[in-house]
């Protein structure tokens, strides 16, 4: 079984808003990435937590905060967006040794 | 650096008639290669991989690429395409660590 799951589906969010993304996985993985997609292009690496520590930070604004709470789990949590960042947030886990990352179907976030 | 070109934005196509999605990729150290799918407002789907051995690789819906060190290409083909095949279509490279890195997307649609 290779599923990642994302919730919610769609976020509808004001700019003064806190809300957060939730993203889940149980295949034992132990590297899990966010990535940000504007309509019409590829993904945006934005994070990656390898055995739950923050590995990488592709120079994200800070209104953008990842958590790993634990190796199944992935948040990102959300403050104080800009209209721009509406997009598609995608999460993606990978095994250990393995380059092979299996993505989740996203969160289709709306800021106004 | 690495990166990545699929050489087309779009490619009609029509139904039961073959098909080739071109990438070509840079890198000054070994690769590995994926292509995935990326149906309408879903989340991306790994097609196939290649990570070493064999450089003709099967993968999923009757989709098969072929690695070419010496031209730097991951071609994906398939014999017969149906309706269901339209979607967007990512070559992605990584050297590894973690970093993805994308084409801009070919976006196949496939008419009857």
């Amino acid at each position: 079984d290779t599923e990642v799951t994302q919730t919610p589906k769609h976020l509808v969010m004001g700019m003064t808003n806190k809300k957060s993304l939730k993203c889940e996985q149980h295949m034992g993985h132990r590297a899990m990435y966010w990535y940000k997609q504007k309509a019409k292009k590829p993904p945006e690496l934005m994070f990656v937590y390898s055995y739950e520590k923050l590995s990488i930070n592709e120079s994200v604004p800070s209104r953008f905060s990842p958590e790993c709470p634990n190796s199944s789990l992935l948040n990102l949590h959300l403050h104080a967006l800009q209209p721009e960042d509406s997009a598609l947030y995608l999460c993606a886990s990978s095994d250990r040794g393995s380059e092979t990352q299996y993505f989740g179907p996203g969160t289709r976030l709306l800021v106004l | 650096a690495q990166s990545v070109t699929q050489l087309d934005s779009q490619v009609p196509v029509f139904e039961e008639a073959p098909v080739e999605l071109r990438c070509n990729y840079s890198s000054s150290v070994s690769v590995y290669l994926f292509w995935y799918v990326q149906y309408p407002n879903q989340g991306l789907q790994l097609l196939l991989k290649y990570l070493s051995g064999s450089t003709l690789v099967k993968g999923i819906n009757g989709f098969e690429a072929e690695f070419n060190k010496s031209q730097t290409s991951f071609h994906l083909r398939k014999p017969s395409v149906h309706i269901s095949d339209t979607a967007e279509y990512f070559c992605a490279v990584t050297p590894g660590g973690g970093k993805l890195i994308f084409g801009q997307g070919t976006e196949l649609s496939v008419k009857p």
